[in-house]
């Protein structure tokens, strides 16, 4: 079974740039998530998705971060304009429906703001 | 006060010991317990996965939950360079909406 993919996997820009990331879940995972690592910490979610609707974008800075997933499968995040606090590691995870709670990640994308 | 304490580390073993790595939280509602490991530029993948209280053991790796104590540890037995890493607790609560909560992880190094 193929992992979650994710795009690209290194990105360094200059502050107000903007920037997308990919990512791709586990074929027929319905729920897809984008955390947010900084250097040093745990992940913490951005925003979640069931197929293609938004569960929770709470923690999601709508000033600057978008998210969609259309057609339910894959997802991008954009940020626009990043800031040097945006430096991170970009994670997307997926889960399936077997009742679990098991969420399985990607690789990620680390972002460097300059 | 964070939902998830996890002492950060680093922690530095010879091979072959016991580790044990822990972490308590606040948040009562949490149901669901599982323990991390990231390899050093790679994402998290799920080591153990425990609901509720009690053990539970997989191979070197044995995961405690004490719900009561609202106190979670993970044990690795005959440490190898391997397990070299950092391991992330995370928990969540039942619900669709629930967040998955991740401690802020704890950096392991298994010396040969």
């Amino acid at each position: 079974e193929a992992g979650v993919a994710q795009s690209p996997r290194y990105k360094i820009i200059e502050k107000r740039q903007s920037v997308a990331f990919w990512c791709n879940p586990i074929s027929g995972h319905a729920t897809l998530y984008w955390y947010q690592q900084i250097l040093g910490q745990g992940p913490k979610l951005l925003i979640q998705f069931q197929n293609n609707g938004v569960v929770d974008d709470s923690q999601l800075p709508k000033d600057r971060f978008s998210a969609e997933r259309l057609k339910g499968v894959d997802s991008t995040l954009k940020i626009q304009p990043a800031k040097l606090e945006d430096s991170a590691v970009y994670l997307c995870a997926s889960k399936g429906t077997s009742g679990k709670e098991t969420q399985y990640f990607g690789p990620g994308t680390r972002l460097l703001v300059l | 006060q964070k939902e998830v304490e996890q002492d950060p580390g680093p922690l530095s073993v010879p091979e072959g010991a016991i580790v044990s790595l822990n972490c308590t939280y606040s948040n009562s509602a949490f149901q669901y317990f599982m323990w991390y490991r990231q390899y050093s530029r790679k994402g998290p993948e799920l080591l153990m996965y425990t609901y509720s209280s009690g053990n539970k053991e997989d191979g070197r790796f044995t995961a405690q939950v004490d719900k009561s104590s609202k106190y979670i540890s993970l044990f690795i037995r005959d440490s190898q360079p391997s397990d070299s890493a950092t391991y992330l607790c995370a928990m969540i609560g039942t619900g669709g909406a629930q967040k998955l909560v991740f401690g802020q992880g704890t950096r392991l190094t298994i010396n040969p």
